[in-house]
């Protein structure tokens, strides 16, 4: 079946710097990614739609300056946090859909991002 | 009416029960939903696509109701390794390809 990679799986960052977080799809091209954060014991939250080629389509509430995503080729994503703030810290997952349009998402392993 | 609504349980049930979890939808247009299955600090993984009136595989049955706008997953002779939140996935009514999650039901199977 379909693989997505992500890495890193953990990060540990100091309040300020910026974290950058990967999404491959391994055995299909992928046009669109999607990124999501889930905060404990709380569902998963789509932050935006990746678009490869295009600029990212973020979800109302989601700041696109804070959370950069890039999709420069049709098998990678990226998910940029700059200036992190503790409060961003979350378990940050990106998926993608492939082949048809019916087809389900599959989800990288995610990123668990601690900002200290 | 919410893009996907889900009973959060938890649902404590002994091993060797039949339970059932209720998914309702409001994009009368979907065509394809999923069932996830998402254990704790981990990422979903899928469980059941379904893409006409119901699948099944092994001891999982998923059904859908479009009149009523729901789906089902039906689980049999649980196990303590189904113990997780099982996420119900619908398409988002406004296009993009987008999937919207449902916020999960807790399954706890005990001996």
């Amino acid at each position: 079946g379909a693989v997505v990679s992500q890495h890193p799986s953990r990060v540990i960052c100091k309040s300020g710097t910026s974290v950058k977080i990967e999404c491959r799809s391994l055995d299909f091209q992928a046009t669109t990614m999607f990124w999501y954060r889930q905060f404990p014991k709380q569902s998963l939250m789509l932050m935006a739609t990746s678009n490869e080629g295009s600029k990212a389509t973020y979800e109302q509430g989601v700041e696109k300056d804070k959370f950069l995503i890039n999709h420069a080729s049709l098998t990678l994503s990226t998910l940029t946090v700059t200036s992190a703030h503790p409060e961003d810290s979350s378990f940050y997952i990106c998926s993608a859909r492939g082949g048809s349009y019916n087809s389900p998402l599959h989800f990288g392993n995610g990123t668990r991002l601690t900002v200290t | 009416r919410k893009e996907v609504e889900q009973d959060p349980g938890p649902f404590n049930v002994p091993e060797g029960a039949t339970v059932a979890f209720n998914c309702t939808y409001s994009n009368s247009a979907s065509q394809s939903f999923f069932w996830y299955r998402q254990d704790c600090r981990k990422e979903p993984k899928l469980l059941m696509s379904v893409y006409s009136s119901g699948n099944e595989d092994g001891r999982f049955t998923a059904q859908l109701n479009r009149a009523s706008q729901y789906i089902s997953l039906l689980i049999r002779d649980s196990k303590l390794s189904d113990s997780a939140t099982y996420l119900c996935v619908v398409p988002f009514s406004g296009g993009y390809n987008k999937l919207i999650f449902g916020a999960g039901t807790r399954l706890a199977v005990h001996p």
